[in-house]
């Protein structure tokens, strides 16, 4: 089956800890996503990556962090920085060929801080 | 930045009804996306329409578009429990490689 896996479903992360959310896809996409959801509200995108060892920052990146070392996977690390983590996290990837075309979204990551 | 808004925020219908949602844009766009979200999971992709088509149709949905008012409708006729879910649109501006989405409309589906 293709398709695109977040993991863990459900993190917890105590304070002053990083945490790394797990983003894979198997459907050859050059690019991937991470956008960030806080209840009742839209997405905002995070990072962005349209190819391998390259990413560039979306609309609210400070305290997260990525990394692009292979096609496949994009994990994004949520920093102690990042001073209000809870939400939850999805990860979507593309073919890259074209500007706002189709997403593939995973099942996303509730992050929680205990 | 550039954003879809969604409206209205929440729509609750009885089954068998037509449900519409409207997104007004800020920007010039090549394309406009419609998503659907169940709660707790992921979006789920349900039409495109480019900026040089007026109507599009998949199924039961219908997506209008009027890139001299910027804004787009979708319409669900004959509404079924199961399609109660959240619904945005996703937008991006000429020349950017983003997508951006609105807040969404929540729907309701009575049974």
């Amino acid at each position: 089956d293709g398709g695109i896996t977040q993991s863990p479903k459900y993190l917890f992360r105590k304070e002053g800890q990083n945490v790394t959310l797990s983003c894979e896809q198997n459907l050859n996409h050059d690019a991937m996503y991470w956008y960030r959801q806080d209840p009742g509200q839209g997405l905002r995108l995070i990072y962005y990556s349209q190819i391998v060892n390259d990413f560039q920052k979306g609309d609210i990146a400070e305290g997260y962090s990525v990394s692009r070392e292979k096609k496949e996977s994009f994990p994004l690390t949520v920093t102690s920085a990042q001073k209000n983590p809870t939400a939850f996290y999805l990860c979507a990837s593309s073919t890259g060929r074209s500007t706002n075309e189709k997403l593939f979204f995973g099942s996303g990551t509730q992050l929680s801080v205990l | 930045s550039q954003q879809g808004e969604e409206d209205p925020q929440a729509l609750s219908i009885q089954e068998g009804e037509n449900a519409t949602m409207n997104c007004s844009y800020k920007t010039s766009i090549n394309n406009l996306q419609w998503y659907r979200q169940n709660s707790g999971r992921g979006l789920v992709h349900l039409i495109l329409i480019r900026s040089n088509e007026r109507e599009k149709h998949s199924g039961r949905l219908r997506v209008t578009l009027d890139t001299s008012k910027k804004s787009s409708s979708l319409l669900i006729t004959a509404s079924r429990a199961a399609d109660t879910a959240s619904y945005f649109c996703a937008t991006d501006a000429r020349g950017g490689f983003k997508t951006i989405f609105g807040a969404g409309t929540r729907l309701f589906v009575k049974a």
